[in-house]
């Protein structure tokens, strides 16, 4: 059966803090692998990754594929209080969603 | 430009209802995604539209549930005979032609079901 699964579930960190969000992966038909923030009601889109090793950018936020490994980072650098959030990842043609990762920023 | 919206923003129904959750994709998009939120979970996949009709069903939880898109533009997810396990929030995304390209959720519909 296909399942992903997100580490940790919840991370409690500072402001200025750097982390690393993991998705790991197991599907039949892997296509790609997105990220996507939810902060109210509607996730909004991150990252798309399709191949394994080119790193995706934009601003303090990064993520990487490693196909090898069946998995994804996200990295959040310098991190805020508007970062917290839940991060999901979804993989497969079927988008099957991780449970999230709850990240809170504390001042 | 106008996003993915959806209709009602919450619905209270009694147990055994029907009810209608309604979808409007963003215009040109081609794709159309159902899934279903609960506290504390992931969206959980239920049914992906191209075009008119349903590519993939498979994340229909049993036969209660059932989605259309006539007109290859709105969607409505149709859930007979309600069951207090069907509350959750139920997200609508569109994506410009399918699984390859990102998806723009909705606001979702939460559904309460007493």
């Amino acid at each position: 059966e296909d399942k992903v699964v997100q580490s940790p579930l919840s991370l409690v960190v500072h402001e200025g803090d750097t982390v690393t969000l993991n998705c790991s992966y197991e599907v039949t038909n892997f296509r790609s692998l997105l990220w996507y923030k939810q902060e109210k009601k509607a996730p909004t889109f991150l990252f798309m990754l399709t191949s394994s090793g080119i790193e995706k950018k934009s601003g303090r936020l990064s993520s990487i594929l490693d196909k090898k490994e069946l998995s994804s980072i996200l990295n959040i650098t310098a991190t805020q209080t508007g970062d917290s959030a839940i991060y999901l990842c979804a993989v497969g043609n079927d988008m099957r969603f991780g449970a999230g990762t709850r990240l809170t920023v504390k001042p | 430009g106008a996003g993915v919206s959806q209709t009602p923003s919450n619905k209270v129904t009694e147990k055994g209802k029907y009810v209608e959750l309604r979808c409007d994709p963003i215009s040109g998009h081609t794709a159309l995604y159902w899934y279903r939120q609960s506290l504390g979970q992931g969206p959980e996949f239920l049914i992906y539209f191209q075009g008119t009709g349903a590519a993939d069903d498979s994340g229909l939880p049993n036969d209660r549930f059932f989605a259309v898109r006539p007109e290859g533009s709105v969607s409505t997810l149709k859930i007979q005979r309600t069951e207090r396990g069907d509350s959750a929030v139920y997200l609508c995304a569109s994506s410009l032609a399918g699984t390859a390209y990102e998806q723009y959720f909705g606001p979702g519909t939460r559904l309460t079901v007493t």
